[in-house]
């Protein structure tokens, strides 16, 4: 496996400002995958984080609302722009290692309260 | 639309029983299925991963995979109240490396 980690662990944040969320491997890795799990949910794939082009985004998701940097292997953000409480939910980096066995490692979370 | 379908529980059982957690699946061409497990306040671990029919043993996990019946099964033998997470399913196609999720079985173990 390899180790993960994500800023900022939690926040709470006033409706129609932005955050930004990074995740760190300590490993390159070729694909990386952002998520939101909302309360009581499961998880729902936002968007895959393509190094050094386009983030692709799962149906409902779009670049305005949530902008995707892969600046290279080890790293990615996501940004949750113009906030609303709708958008509280649990924010979630996972890793796919080896390139073949579709098997993802996850970050440990970010914890996002819009009031 | 792909779907992963599980039973959201809660599935309770004693401490030392045999936990079934159980899962379906739409998309007949999905070659990879995942177990998760998510303690409250964490973010899901893996626990294992199947790729052929049969079984798949790991310690007191047990993987499941029937692809006629498009179904796919955990067994934890010996359940320990440690035990006591949400149990997630996921399915991979092999085209895109990505994984859908079911919504997760709650399985608390009692003492």
């Amino acid at each position: 496996s390899a180790v993960i980690s994500q800023k900022p662990s939690r926040d709470i944040c006033q409706r129609g400002t932005s955050l930004t969320i990074q995740c760190q491997v300590d490993s390159q890795v070729t694909m990386m995958f952002w998520y939101r799990q909302q309360p009581g949910q499961s998880l729902t794939l936002i968007a895959t984080a393509n190094q050094g082009s386009e983030a692709t985004y799962e149906s409902g998701f779009v670049i305005d609302k949530f902008p995707i940097s892969r600046p290279n292997l080890t790293f990615s953000t996501l940004t949750v722009s113009n906030m609303s409480p709708e958008d509280s939910s649990i924010y979630l980096c996972s890793v796919e290692l080896d390139g073949a066995s579709e098997t993802q490692y996850f970050g440990p979370g970010t914890r996002l309260l819009v009031l | 639309q792909k779907e992963v379908e599980q039973n959201s529980g809660p599935l309770s059982v004693p401490e030392g029983a045999i936990a079934s957690l159980n899962c379906t699946y739409s998309d007949r061409g999905s070659q990879s299925f995942f177990w998760y497990r998510q303690y409250s306040g964490k973010s899901p671990e893996l626990i294992m991963f199947i790729y052929s029919n049969g079984d798949k043993e790991d310690g007191r996990f047990t993987a499941q995979l029937n692809k006629a019946s498009q179904y796919v099964s955990l067994l934890i033998r010996d359940s320990q109240p440690s035990d006591s997470a949400t149990y997630l399913c996921a399915v991979g196609a092999s085209s895109n490396y990505k994984l859908t999720f079911g919504k997760g079985t709650l399985l608390t173990v009692n003492p």
